[in-house]
């Protein structure tokens, strides 16, 4: 059964303050690995598709790396209107890709 | 672009009533999925729908749970009868083709007392 697990649950950080958020996954088969976010009475907002070990992409504050057990989520000196919940989720490759989703890192950025 | 539309918003029923969920996905998205989010956790998927096809319906109730996406666009989701744990966020979401990207939509809150 595939399995994603968030670290940490929840994190705190002042304006500015750089951190990265931790996504580990078991799958057979990865087809690929995304990174969501969500924001209080919305639906998740995509951010980020990983297909392979060494992979990179970047948004604005935001750069999503891939390995082949983890994925991080780091963030640069981030500002308040980035604290929002970030979801990692995973497909595989033989089946009908459906998204399997860990439970979330709440992020609060205090000015 | 219109996003991924549903209704109602939020809903409030009494456990053993019946609930139904519409969803209109993004125009021309093939792949339209249900899924129910629990307070703190993330997002389970119900229901996998390719044009009028059902792709996965493993982890949908069928006791109590039923979805039909008619003529491949809209989509509605009811539950019969509810549950107290049935209480959640009900989740539409599609995408062009599987396995692209999947957009999703605001949810429906759903509370069941």
């Amino acid at each position: 059964e595939d399995q994603v697990t968030q670290s940490p649950e929840a994190l705190r950080l002042q304006e500015g303050e750089s951190s990265s958020l931790n996504c580990s996954y078991t799958v057979s088969g990865l087809r690929g690995l995304f990174w969501y976010r969500q924001d209080p009475g919305k639906g998740p907002e995509f951010l980020f598709t990983l297909y392979s070990a060494g992979e990179e992409k970047e948004k604005e504050r935001l750069k999503a790396t891939l390995t082949k057990k983890e994925s991080f989520l780091h963030i640069t000196a981030p500002k308040p209107e980035d604290s929002a919940t970030y979801l990692c989720a995973v497909s595989r490759g033989v089946s009908n890709y459906k998204l399997t989703f860990g439970k979330g890192t709440l992020l609060t950025v205090n000015p | 672009e219109a996003g991924v539309a549903q209704s109602p918003r939020y809903k409030i029923i009494e456990k053993r009533q019946s609930v139904a969920f519409w969803c209109n996905p993004i125009s021309g998205h093939a792949t339209l999925y249900w899924y129910q989010q629990i307070l703190g956790q993330g997002p389970k998927l119900l229901i996998q729908f390719q044009n009028n096809g059902v792709v996965d319906d493993s982890q949908l109730p069928k006791d109590r749970f039923s979805a039909e996406r008619l003529k491949g666009v809209d989509s509605t989701l009811k539950i019969q009868p509810a549950k107290l744990e049935d209480s959640a966020v009900y989740l539409c979401a599609s995408s062009l083709d599987y396995p692209d990207t999947q957009y999703f939509g605001p949810g429906t809150r759903l509370t069941v007392l």
